[in-house]
């Protein structure tokens, strides 16, 4: 069956703009979570998305927001980019709390 | 708090012996235990995982962990290591009063096989 899938694999954006990322869970899986990856900081927990609620949100600031829709898909928006948001965003879904979550291959995500 | 300690940045193995990488935890109530791999590039790939049960857990590739509670240990471990085996590796704990799958990771160890 399907992993997940995140879009785009990389992207390139000037510092000011705005960058949406977009995650398809596994099917079947209602949980999905988001997680920054940087050589400095390591995985970091930004949220995490169930049957559209944001359950849990990490220590982040406001430009990061996401959204969870009915099919389970879910976007991450980071607003205002700043030069330290370059990162591997990666994104994760589980089917219940005792199950491992999936993650996906990841947005490399570069501000310039 | 709930934490994870991976006291190893690099880890060096030659193929075929054996091969640990370590990690301990922190965590109040009992600890859910994951190992995660990566390979350049991409994702986390998922390995094993420790819920309840068997201390010994057997997982992909060959890869098996040791739970052990009295020294708040789980270590990877795999009896012959393969070239192939050459990745990042992240001990992860869930954190149960954050929701489903908030996951909470160690910095990481680099496994390096030498032929």
């Amino acid at each position: 069956k399907a992993g997940v899938t995140q879009t785009p694999r990389y992207l390139i954006k000037t510092r000011g703009q705005q960058v949406t990322l977009s995650c398809s869970p596994i099917s079947g899986h209602r949980s999905v979570s988001w997680y920054q990856q940087t050589p400095g900081q390591g995985l970091q927990f930004l949220f995490e998305y169930f049957s559209e609620t944001q359950r849990n949100k990490g220590n982040f600031p406001g430009r990061f927001s996401g959204r969870q829709f009915s099919n389970s898909r879910s976007e991450m928006n980071v607003s205002t980019l700043e030069l330290g948001d370059s990162a591997l965003y990666l994104c994760a879904s589980s089917r219940t709390e005792n199950t491992e979550a999936f993650f996906g291959q990841g947005t490399r995500l570069t501000v310039v | 708090a709930q934490s994870v300690a991976q006291p190893e940045d690099q880890v060096n193995v030659a193929e075929g012996n054996p091969l640990t990488v370590k990690c301990t935890y922190s965590v109040s109530g009992n600890p859910y235990l994951f190992w995660y791999v990566q390979y350049p590039n991409r994702g986390l790939q998922f390995l094993l995982k420790y819920i309840t049960g068997d201390n010994l857990v057997k997982g992909s590739y060959g890869f098996e962990a040791e739970f052990n509670k009295s020294q708040t240990s789980f270590h990877l471990k795999k009896p012959s290591a393969l070239v192939s085996d050459s990745a990042l590796y992240f001990c992860a704990v869930r954190d149960l009063g954050g929701g489903y799958n908030k996951l909470i990771f160690g910095a990481g160890t680099r496994l390096a096989v030498h032929p």
